[in-house]
């Protein structure tokens, strides 16, 4: 059973370039949640997908944003890369209306020089 | 005032230890609680639900006071193998998780 696989695992961006981060999830699991994790702090929701639709967003710029395929897989994009974009990002599956919490890619570390 | 707040530590105890976590919210609308355990550079993994009634897995136990809006983590007997930040996370009815900044924990022999 595959769980949450996250693709690319290292990616290194000059600023004001786009990036495209991919996200398959858990077998079984329809919903992804996208989070942004700063060295030391906690996980930041930036947006949840659901049905191919986005079900709700953190507070991020409108320079983030994602999409959801039929096959539940998604992307985040971010749009003109900031220094302050660098962090691990965060794919999180789940089943809707379930609440027994996410399960985890190993991330995508962004580096924005 | 950050929705969900931890004590960041770094806790330092030594093997066989008891140590407990807090972790405050501020969303009374809140519906369901988790602890995870974050290794460095790894991706968070779940370590236990937190149900009002308290529950336990094994050395580790977690409680909810919703009345004080405070979820806490209970590890008794440290390993070594338990050092890791560990996340306090807040769900919503909406099914939108919140994390805490975690606190650290290193257990030395």
């Amino acid at each position: 059973d595959a769980g949450v696989t996250q693709s690319p695992t290292h990616l290194i961006k000059t600023r004001g370039q786009q990036v495209t981060l991919r996200c398959s999830p858990k077998s079984g699991h329809d919903t992804v949640s996208w989070y942004q994790q700063a060295l030391g702090q906690g996980p930041q929701f930036i947006f949840q997908y659901y049905e191919e639709e986005e079900r709700q967003r953190g507070n991020f710029p409108d320079r983030f944003s994602g999409h959801q395929f039929p096959n539940y897989s998604s992307e985040l994009n971010v749009n003109a890369l900031l220094l302050g974009d660098s962090a691990l990002y965060l794919c999180a599956s789940s089943l809707q209306g379930r609440s027994y919490g996410y399960t985890f890619g190993s991330g995508t570390r962004l580096t924005v020089v | 005032r950050k929705e969900v707040e931890q004590d960041p530590g770094p806790f330092n105890v030594p093997e066989g230890a008891t140590v407990a976590f807090n972790c405050t919210y501020s969303n009374s609308a809140s519906q369901s609680f988790f602890w995870y355990r974050q290794d460095c550079r790894k991706e968070p993994k779940l370590l236990m639900s937190v149900y009002s009634s308290g529950n336990e897995d094994g050395r580790f136990t977690a409680q909810l006071n919703r009345a004080s809006q405070y979820i806490s983590l209970l590890i008794r007997d440290s390993k070594l193998s338990d050092s890791a930040t560990y996340l306090c996370v807040v769900n919503t009815n909406a099914g939108k998780s919140t994390f805490g900044d975690g606190t650290t924990l290193t257990v030395k022999p």
